[in-house]
């Protein structure tokens, strides 16, 4: 019953051909990450939204989009891959509490994206 | 200095030992804290939550030092499975991941 499902599992893609990673959630989740991870690294968090609110990391490249349509649904775009965009995708989902709670993420499977 | 930090390892432990993984973090106000285990080419897993009080799961023990601003996780009884890498997360307005420490139980 998996709960964050990422699609696909396995992407490759063209140096330069602009290429869409999917993440769909059933946890009615108000907050979705993605992230990047390259071997033996920890993820690296690319943005997220905050319902709506779309919250970017200073160091993202501009390459790199997301959109989120609805509340379970978000999307990560990738303009123009290069060569040092192949690493593992992941989308994560938590529930966001006001006052800060413990409240962990939880994960989709990642999509491994490939640049040839 | 990274705000969170880990054990570079790789630990290389006989199964059955005991296993200590320790982390670091730079900002005080710092509220919550977790241990996520990673396996090869898969997507990392919550493995506990650590609170104020410490915590245990079986053979896994979570402990938090607020004042010297460090968690720590106990891995009892050691087994094959228990092969991974384990990443300390911690949130302060955000997350902020370590880099993780690799553990290989040997046979």
């Amino acid at each position: 019953d998996a709960m964050v499902i990422q699609n696909p599992r396995y992407q490759v893609t063209q140096f330069g051909k602009p290429v869409t990673l999917s993440c769909s959630q059933t946890l009615n989740h108000n907050v979705m990450y993605w992230y990047q991870q390259k071997s033996s690294q920890a993820p690296k968090l690319l943005f997220h939204y905050y319902d709506k609110d779309f919250n970017n990391e200073a160091d993202t490249p501009d390459n790199f989009q997301s959109r989120r349509p609805n509340t379970s649904f978000c999307f990560l775009d990738i303009r123009s891959p290069g060569l040092g965009d192949a690493a593992m995708y992941l989308c994560a989902t938590s529930r966001a509490i006001p006052d800060g709670d413990n409240q962990p993420q939880h994960f989709g499977d990642g999509t491994r994206l490939s640049i040839l | 200095r990274k705000e969170v930090e880990q054990d570079p390892g790789p630990f290389n432990v006989p199964e059955g030992a005991t296993v200590a993984f320790n982390c670091t973090y730079s900002n005080s106000a710092s509220q919550s804290f977790f241990w996520y285990r990673q396996d090869c080419r898969k997507e990392p897993k919550l493995l506990m939550s650590v609170y104020s009080s410490g915590n245990e799961d079986g053979r896994f023990t979570a402990q938090l030092n607020r004042a010297s601003q460090y968690i720590s996780l106990l891995i009892r009884d050691s087994k094959l499975s228990d092969s991974a890498t384990y990443l300390c997360v911690v949130r302060d307005y955000q997350l902020i991941w370590g880099a993780g420490t690799k553990l290989i139980i040997k046979p």
